[in-house]
């Protein structure tokens, strides 16, 4: 089983920052996506890279997919209140089958103090 | 909107009890999937699903199993429960195939506790 790790595992920062985490992995990855979890609910899906290099942008959140494809970021500009949570990266390996499974890392807890 | 609902929130156990999780999704998605979810540990898959009355060990499926009798219901199975099973265990579901890029929808949880 492959291993995404996930830096820093904790993060408190002020209202108006900017951060960047990180998904880091040895293996080369078809896709990874970024999910959000807020407490008590389950994750949701924030983007999925699929193309080494691939940068995406969902606001103020940029995400980059690394050119060979083990490793991605997340960076948040001005970061909010709204934005704490937990995140997740999730990647699936190369050359799976049609039942392949998604691996998570262990996630960032994000804390925006206002 | 795609709704994935799980049975309990919250559920309280006790040593050696069988403990039924029930989860059901309301897009008719082909996939469906069991973690738990333990601080420093992250998601772990037990078990999915990819077609009604199909199963597929995932990393940890140890004490546990599933039954999938309809498309849109997944349910996960405490034979026995022990105390190292109390967690968060989250069900999701998938559209397409099971190792497509598409999103996995969550449902909210539920807190097991094993006294």
């Amino acid at each position: 089983t492959q291993l995404l790790e996930q830096s820093p595992q904790f993060l408190s920062i002020q209202e108006g920052e900017n951060l960047t985490v990180y998904c880091n992995s040895s293996s080369v990855f078809s896709s990874l996506q970024w999910y959000r979890q807020e407490p008590g609910e389950g994750p949701v899906l924030l983007v999925t890279v699929v193309t080494g290099g691939e940068v995406k942008k969902l606001k103020r959140l940029t995400f980059q997919f690394g050119d060979a494809r083990k490793d991605s970021s997340l960076h948040i500009t001005a970061a909010q209140p709204g934005d704490t949570g937990l995140y997740l990266c999730a990647a699936r390996s190369l050359g799976t089958g049609a039942n392949s499974k998604l691996t998570f890392g262990k996630g960032i807890t994000l804390s925006v103090r206002p | 909107d795609v709704k994935v609902t799980q049975s309990s929130r919250y559920l309280v156990k006790r040593t050696g009890e069988k403990v039924f999780l029930e989860c059901v999704q309301d897009m008719d998605h082909e996939n469906m999937f069991w973690y738990r979810q333990d601080p420093g540990l992250g998601l772990r898959l037990i078990y999915f699903s990819y077609d009604v009355k199909m199963k597929e060990k995932g990393d940890i499926p140890e004490g546990y199993s599933v039954s999938r009798e309809k498309k849109e219901r997944f349910s996960l199975i405490l034979e026995s429960a022990s105390t190292n099973q109390t967690s968060m265990y989250l069900c999701a579901s998938k559209p397409g195939l099971a190792g497509g890029y598409n999103e996995q929808f969550f449902g909210p949880g539920t807190r097991l506790t094993v006294l």
